[in-house]
């Protein structure tokens, strides 16, 4: 079992849709959890925190955690094109594991 | 300067040559890192410095030679590396090296070994 999964995509949605992007993790004694964003050539930019169970919004996006099922969640709403971009989910621990990204396309 | 500085932004060398990436970070962080990203790879983590000790070494072939002489700044030196060494090179740096507050990457420096 790889120790972060992503779905790779592309995921593509609509201008305006609410984008879903998912990630599930290994390490049961992860505490935090992060997502980034990478435009293509870019270098990733982190976007959202997340420390505990529950949600937590920040703008357009919020993040959702479930440590029980080992699950981390990347909600987008009214998604524009801007924010097509590749996803990468890195839970903190001793080895400090990205996911292989998944790559968002919003289409006007 | 704020945030992560990498130098160069781009490096073309070949098989025989030695070079050097260079990573300066303006935060007072105490951990830095080099990762290695490969075209549908994932980031791949090479070096971990923890005050300025390295802490992991991730099966990094001697080729590729990390060095830290202070909290602020970390090198990769690089000799006789082959074409599949070509890939973007990042440099991040945390407040703490669990990663517990997340990374802040420089803008990574592309390299090609021809």
């Amino acid at each position: 079992q790889k120790e972060v999964e992503q779905n790779s995509g592309p995921l593509s949605v609509p201008e305006g849709a609410i984008a879903s992007l998912n990630c599930t993790y290994s390490d049961r004694g992860s505490q935090s959890f992060f997502w980034y964003r990478q435009y293509s050539g870019k270098s990733p930019e982190l976007i959202m925190s997340i420390y505990s169970n529950g949600d937590k919004e920040d703008g357009r996006f919020t993040a959702q955690l479930n440590k029980a099922s080992q699950y981390v969640s990347l909600l987008i709403r009214d998604s524009q094109p801007s924010d097509s971009a590749t996803y990468l989910c890195a839970p903190s621990g001793d080895k400090l594991i990205f996911g292989t990204g998944t790559r968002l396309q919003v289409f006007p | 300067e704020t945030g992560v500085t990498q130098t160069p932004r781009h490096l073309v060398m070949g098989m025989t040559n030695k070079k050097s990436l260079k990573c300066e970070q303006h935060l007072g962080h105490n951990a830095m890192y080099w990762y290695k990203q490969s075209a549908k790879k994932p980031l791949e983590l090479m070096f971990v410095y923890n005050f300025k000790e390295q802490t992991e070494n991730n099966s990094v072939p001697s080729r590729f030679s990390p060095e830290c002489p202070n909290s602020s700044h970390l090198f990769l030196h690089l000799h006789t590396l082959q074409p599949e060494d070509s890939a973007l090179y990042l440099c991040a740096s945390s407040q703490d090296p669990g990663g517990g507050y997340g990374y802040t990457f420089g803008s990574g420096t592309r390299l090609t070994v021809v």
